[in-house]
């Protein structure tokens, strides 16, 4: 079964230093997302991404945060200036064409970004 | 503003037994909701999901239930098994494409 994934598993960085985490979304999919998840706390969202764009983001996703799809098959997630608050889950995700139901984000496993 | 499910309770149900859900919302314009399963050190996985003009929707051993009226939506196991034990979130969206997460529930399952 086809499913997202995400390289590093756990990043550790210290405080100022720029990170990109990574991902491969399925195949075919065309919609991909960040989340986080900060230890405890609920999945919030971060930003989509279709068609080479940004289609919206949240008021997390400041100038620090930037989103690239560099070739057919990686989406990455790039904090320029990391911070303590940084520290968190972060989740990608992809749907596909929406079905007639509706529109189902597959999730990756996850990168565990600590900040120090 | 838009909230999903502001609680984080924990349920603990007897292997076997049938396990409710239950998860509120206070985005009217939402018209799309999932329920995710998030186990220990995994991302959301997808379970079911349920569109604003229907009211029930039935899965594998799964449903899920929406109640407009009162922006409520509950998910139904049936049977649960240990394999069950996880975190519960619901999640809706108004467009498909940001997901607003509430807070989750934790199901334990006791054998």
């Amino acid at each position: 079964e086809p499913e997202v994934t995400q390289t590093p598993s756990h990043q550790v960085t210290q405080m100022g230093q720029e990170v990109i985490l990574r991902c491969v979304p399925i195949s075919n999919h065309l919609y991909f997302y960040w989340y986080r998840q900060i230890l405890g706390q609920k999945v919030e969202f971060l930003v989509s991404f279709y068609n080479n764009e940004i289609s919206e983001k949240s008021e997390i996703f400041d100038d620090q945060f930037s989103v690239e799809r560099p070739d057919g098959s990686n989406f990455t997630l790039k904090i320029r200036s990391t911070k303590l608050e940084d520290s968190a889950m972060y989740f990608c995700a992809s749907m596909g064409t929406p079905s007639s139901i509706g529109y189902e984000q597959y999730f990756g496993p996850g990168t565990r970004l600590t900040v120090t | 503003g838009e909230s999903v499910g502001l609680h984080l309770p924990t349920l603990s149900v007897q292997e076997g037994d049938n396990s409710i859900i239950n998860c509120a919302y206070s985005n009217s314009a939402s018209d799309y909701f999932i329920w995710y399963k998030q186990e220990s050190g995994k991302g959301p996985q997808f379970i079911i999901d349920i569109r604003s003009n229907m009211d029930k929707r039935q899965g594998q051993r799964v449903t899920v239930l929406l109640n407009k009226t009162v922006k409520h939506l509950s998910l139904q196991i049936a049977a649960t098994q240990p394999g069950d034990s996880a975190v519960y979130f619901c999640a809706e969206t108004r467009d498909g494409n940001k997901l607003v997460f509430g807070a989750g529930t934790i199901l334990r399952v006791k054998s």
